[in-house]
């Protein structure tokens, strides 16, 4: 079955970076995008950007372009998103998903990974 | 660009029927997605492609979109429906996808 496991929780300064992986099992890796998705505590949901697992392109949302990095490593079926030049603002839980069996929606999701920004 | 206007929340008795609006100009002509989210929990797709229900999710469960607004329809609505509510949408053009704001459906 798909499964997304994401890294830990991680507490960072401002003006620190962090860097969230999401190992996928399941499906052909390089078959579906790869989404990352956070929720800042009581906000909705915001859509943060996408990475081809096979090009490695990665499209952004405007928000985040310049401070976000998607990456991937295709020998061990993960993404990664760093995002740099963290403040407070950024404290959210952040999840990646995937469309493994949809064309559009995220049908699969990583179980969320908390980033805790705090002087 | 489009924008998702969702309201806030919406409140419904036990076995009546909530529907959760999901409003962007020409919304219509774009692919709209719903999610459920509970606290602690991933999100959740309740429906997919406008009208389609992934497997598992009960028939309860509905979704149209027409014009300015897509809509999400819970009938018979349970304790357990009460959950925060996102429309999705993925711009084709603009390669960038969207969240509306979210509406907390509360079951009375």
């Amino acid at each position: 079955q798909v499964k997304l496991v994401q890294s830990g929780a991680e507490e960072r300064r401002p003006g620190a970076s962090v860097k969230v992986s999401c190992k996928a099992s399941g499906y052909i890796f390089t078959g579906q995008f790869m989404h990352w998705v956070r929720q800042a505590p009581g906000q909705g949901l915001e859509w943060m950007g996408r990475i081809n697992p096979t090009s490695g392109g990665a499209d952004y949302a405007q928000d985040f372009q310049g401070r976000v990095i998607m990456t991937r490593d295709t020998s061990i079926n993960t993404a990664y998103m760093e995002m740099t030049r963290l403040n407070s603002d950024d404290t959210a839980v952040y999840y990646c998903a995937t469309n493994a069996a949809t064309a559009m929606a995220l049908d699969y999701w990583g179980q969320g990974t908390l980033v805790t920004v705090s002087s | 660009s489009l924008v998702l206007t969702q309201p806030p929340s919406v409140s419904v008795a036990p076995g009546k029927t909530a529907r959760i609006p999901c409003g962007g100009t020409n919304i219509g002509s774009y692919i709209v997605n719903w999610y459920q989210k509970r606290p602690g929990q991933a999100p959740l797709l309740v429906i997919h492609y406008n009208v389609d229900r992934p497997s598992g999710i009960p028939e309860r469960f509905s979704g149209s979109n027409s014009g300015n607004t897509a809509t999400l329809t819970v009938r018979r609505v349970e304790a357990g429906d009460e959950a925060d509510y996102y429309c999705h949408v993925w711009d084709a053009h603009t390669l960038r996808g969207m969240f509306g704001g979210g509406t907390k459906l509360t079951v009375l």
